[in-house]
């Protein structure tokens, strides 16, 4: 057991351009979180999978972001014509099925830190 | 949703020194936990604690669910307890979305 893995830990990149990030998740983990976190702030949160399927969605994930889990494994998250306020640690996170121990137990990656010029 | 407050926002304590870190949560929660964030920016889990106390060694937390609270003790402080703590909810209805509070930041000087 790895941990949950992120790449690129960072990404500087073009106002414009596209970028995508990617999560390994701990492999008995079928829970899947993406979240942003700003300098100074608290992580805020993306969206959230149980296995393949895509459960919730914050109003912050603009139709710029998309976020898949083919297979319920890893995760991928692309940002589309980045903006210069999209400069954030991309932070992935997972955690067990019900009724296992540790279930809602969140384990984050070391994050992707994206910078847009 | 569900709104999470963090005090103090920013604490300086001398090595060897305690404190008490607070959560106060808007809603009723099924899930509650407390987060440490190194100064690298790993966020790393110390407590999951949605009602009662727990402790693992110098650190332990208190969550009173009925009084919509939590509370994290930090013992003998080290330099190495420097970084940033988070506490993150779930609230009752929240389905699996954990909110977290913008934290506070603490610096152990030696």
């Amino acid at each position: 057991d790895t941990g949950v893995s992120q790449n690129p830990r960072h990404k500087i990149t073009k106002r414009g351009q596209n970028v995508t990030f990617r999560c390994d998740p701990i492999s008995e983990h079928n829970r899947l979180y993406w979240y942003r976190q700003t300098l100074g702030q608290g992580p805020e949160f993306l969206t959230y999978f149980q296995n393949e399927a895509q459960l919730e969605k914050s109003r912050l994930l603009s139709d710029r972001f998309s976020a898949e889990r083919p297979k319920g494994s890893f995760s991928t998250l692309e940002i589309q014509r980045t903006e210069q306020g999209d400069s954030a640690m991309y932070l992935c996170a997972s955690s067990p099925r019900d009724r296992l121990i540790g279930a809602n137990v969140l384990t984050f990656g070391a994050g992707s830190r994206l910078t847009v010029l | 949703g569900i709104q999470v407050e963090q005090s103090p926002p920013d604490l300086i304590l001398q090595e060897g020194a305690n404190s008490t870190l607070r959560c106060n949560f808007s809603d009723s929660v099924n899930n509650l936990q407390w987060f440490h964030q190194n100064p690298w920016g790993q966020l790393i889990n110390l407590f999951y604690i949605p009602s009662g106390t727990k402790q693992n060694g110098r650190l332990s937390a208190t969550t009173v669910a009925t009084e919509r609270y939590s509370l994290l003790y930090i013992s003998s402080s080290q330099t190495t307890d420097s970084g940033v703590y988070f506490c993150a909810v779930v609230s009752i209805g929240g389905y699996q979305k954990v909110t977290f509070g913008i934290g506070t930041k603490l610096q152990v000087i030696p």
